[in-house]
């Protein structure tokens, strides 16, 4: 098994600017999640999904938009990006809301 | 919303000294999962726990959840240089999973 996976691992963008993080996981995993992580401010919930076809909000949505279309994968897509967007993005699952499997992040830098 | 605060930010120890970080929520969860996050990886789960009053160890590791369901510690008894990192509690009262700001442990041997 592969785990989570995410691409790509670095990426730098203009402001306006739109992208797709892509994250899969092969472990059959119902619950998906996108996390940010900046300097001092840990592990900030973007969106996180219960299984196929249904997501919804965490604590810093803004800016970001997701989709559940299978159980395998979880795209966040960032629609104009912003300098205040700059971050290391984290995708995890989870079979339940038990332990989260983390993959290994997405560096992104908008200039 | 739930909130999680974690203390303290950073520690620096000696090597064989003990750590403790401590974590507190603003509401009653349902459970608590710790996790550990090396320089320049991703976090990964050590343990969680669900029971009032519950205490579990690890090796060196001892993690506790308190009576009312609202705080919890991680203890690291004689520190190592593999220690070294950034933990963090993530509480959970609902399908979302919060987590705190982590504290950042620094082990000179």
């Amino acid at each position: 098994n592969a785990g989570v996976t995410q691409t790509p691992k670095f990426q730098v963008l203009k402001t306006g600017q739109s992208m797709t993080l892509q994250c899969a996981q092969d472990m059959n995993h119902e619950y998906m999640s996108w996390y940010r992580q900046d300097p001092g401010m840990g592990l900030r919930l973007i969106h996180y999904s219960v299984g196929a076809g249904i997501t919804d909000q965490g604590e810093v949505p803004n800016g970001y938009n997701v989709s559940r279309s299978t159980t395998e994968d979880f795209p966040l897509r960032l629609l104009s990006a912003a300098p205040s967007q700059t971050s290391v993005y984290f995708c995890a699952s989870s079979r339940t809301s038990g332990e989260q499997f983390f993959g290994p992040g997405t560096r992104l830098t908008v200039l | 919303g739930q909130q999680v605060m974690q203390i303290p930010q950073y520690q620096h120890v000696q090597e064989g000294e003990d750590f403790t970080t401590y974590c507190n929520s603003s509401t009653t969860l349902s459970n608590i999962q710790w996790y550990k996050q090396r320089p320049g990886g991703h976090p990964v789960f050590l343990i969680q726990l669900v029971k009032s009053g519950e205490v579990k160890k690890q090796k060196r590791l001892t993690f506790q959840f308190g009576e009312a369901k609202k705080n919890s510690s991680l203890h690291i008894t004689a520190t190592q240089t593999t220690d070294v990192g950034t933990y963090f509690c993530a509480g959970n009262s609902g399908y979302a999973l919060n987590f705190g700001k982590g504290t950042s442990l620094l082990v000179t041997p």
